[in-house]
């Protein structure tokens, strides 16, 4: 069974500082890795997602991730945060058998 | 304007009774799908359904059921029989169940249950 884990329960940092959230996962076969973030009083919403070529991926609002296939990792990174990108973080896989696993979720605070 | 809607918001009831949340979407995916999110835990996958009239187990399928009767709806019961039932469900649908479709989700149901 696949499995993910994330680093980071809770993360602060102020405005304009580096980000990078880690995610590695666990699968013996072929996964589609995605990062899904929750603002505060909004649903749930991709963020972006790796699933082949390039293994740097560029999402929405500056965020990218580097899916490192022999590490079995995904991590997120954004240069500089903005007190917008607030936020609840998930990792997720999903494999050939239409299952989505997630991780716990990084909590990520930007201070002003 | 497409998109999941999950009813009610919030949602409570006493031990021992059964309760149904409420799952529909327009967006005309195949594959839907029910988590339960806990605080520190991430979301756990209820059950999930590629195709009308088929569902499967998920992680935490014990105490749950679900049905399958039309394309837009995927309605979860939680029974009596689930220990801990209070927290946050949420329903996501996909456009089919393959490797690179994302989930898209709904606002969540929050259930109490005293």
């Amino acid at each position: 069974a696949q499995s993910v884990s994330q680093h980071n329960h809770h993360v602060i940092l102020s405005e304009a500082a580096s980000l990078e959230l880690g995610c590695n996962y666990s699968y013996g076969g072929t996964v589609n890795l995605f990062w899904y973030v929750q603002y505060p009083g909004q649903h749930l919403q991709l963020l972006l997602k790796y699933f082949s070529g390039d293994p740097l991926v560029k999402g929405i609002k500056g965020f990218e991730a580097e899916f490192i296939k022999s590490k079995f990792s995904f991590n997120l990174r954004k240069p500089s945060v903005q007190w917008s990108d607030t936020a609840e973080y998930f990792c997720a896989v999903k494999t050939n058998a239409g299952k989505s696993t997630f991780g716990d979720g990084t909590t990520l605070t930007v201070k002003p | 304007d497409g998109g999941i809607t999950q009813s009610p918001k919030y949602l409570f009831r006493k031990e021992g009774q059964n309760v149904t949340l409420s799952c529909e979407q327009n967006l005309n995916h195949d594959a839907m799908y029910w988590y339960r999110q806990d605080p520190g835990q991430g979301l756990r996958l209820i059950y999930y359904s590629q195709i009308v009239n088929d569902f499967q187990k998920g992680d935490i399928a014990e105490g749950y059921s679900v049905s399958r009767e039309k394309k837009e709806s995927f309605p979860l019961t939680v029974t009596s029989a689930q220990k801990n039932p209070t927290a946050f469900y949420l329903c996501a649908s996909s456009p089919f169940s393959t490797l690179d479709s994302p989930l898209h989700f709904g606002n969540g149901t929050r259930l109490t249950v005293t």
